[in-house]
């Protein structure tokens, strides 16, 4: 198994569906993120998770909800997205505390199109 | 706030050549990570590189080494005998040495390097 596992690897969703996207890391690190991936845009942080509390929401629209049930899943619930939504969703994950962090480490991503 | 710039975002290299991938940051913090990140089509971000600020060594992986030019905020990344598997976008980032706590990761807009066989 990779080290971090991100399910669907593309989805399609109309402007009033539900979906949720799904991550899995089997490193046994500590902190989970989420992060979005635009077109000719840097990659932006949405959440962070460390110790399965949610640290950082970096003014993520209320549309987005993520959700940490423990230290190796992260899920990201998605309702009555825009078509400007569209992007690719990367999950990472790394360990946190003692003398230093590591880095982090990346899924594979999940593009989405919102129609 | 941290910001990362790369100011080319395309760039080219014959196989085996050597290249040089620029990326300058700006920070008030004196202690600090920096790192490129490669992005091959299969889309997952991968580690190439990582510099602690106060390291004043160049790191070095193999193929690939780094300019780390604190006073100025440069951090470029040489790609030597450069191979078809190195196409990819390259992703510079930031992030700040803060122990013990979850750190966020800052990117430049990443840059697309072809290579010509």
């Amino acid at each position: 198994e990779t080290g971090v596992t991100q399910t669907p690897r593309h989805l399609v969703m109309g402007m009033t569906n539900k979906k949720s996207l799904k991550c899995e890391q089997h490193l046994g690190h500590n902190a989970m993120y989420w992060y979005k991936q635009s077109a000719k845009k840097p990659l932006e942080l949405m959440f962070v998770y460390n110790f399965k509390e949610q640290t950082e929401n970096n003014s993520v629209p209320s549309r987005f909800s993520p959700e940490c049930p423990n230290s190796s899943h992260l899920f990201l619930h998605l309702h009555t997205l825009q078509p400007e939504d569209s992007a690719l969703y990367l999950c990472a994950s790394s360990q946190v505390g003692g003398a230093m962090n590591t880095e982090a480490f990346f899924g594979q991503g999940t593009r989405l199109t919102v129609v | 706030a941290q910001t990362v710039t790369q100011s080319q975002p395309e760039m080219s290299v014959q196989e085996a050549e050597t290249v040089t991938l620029s990326c300058t940051y700006d920070t008030s913090e004196s202690d600090y990570y920096l790192f490129w990140y490669k992005q091959p089509p299969s889309r997952q971000m991968i580690l190439v590189i990582r510099q602690e600020a106060y390291k004043q060594q160049n790191a070095t992986e193999n193929r690939f080494s780094v300019n780390f030019q604190k006073a100025a905020k440069s951090f470029s990344l040489k790609i030597s005998d450069s191979q078809l598997g190195d196409a990819a976008m390259y992703f510079c980032a930031y992030r700040r040495a803060r122990k013990g706590g979850s750190e966020k990761l800052v990117f430049g807009k990443g840059m697309k390097l072809t290579v010509n066989p």
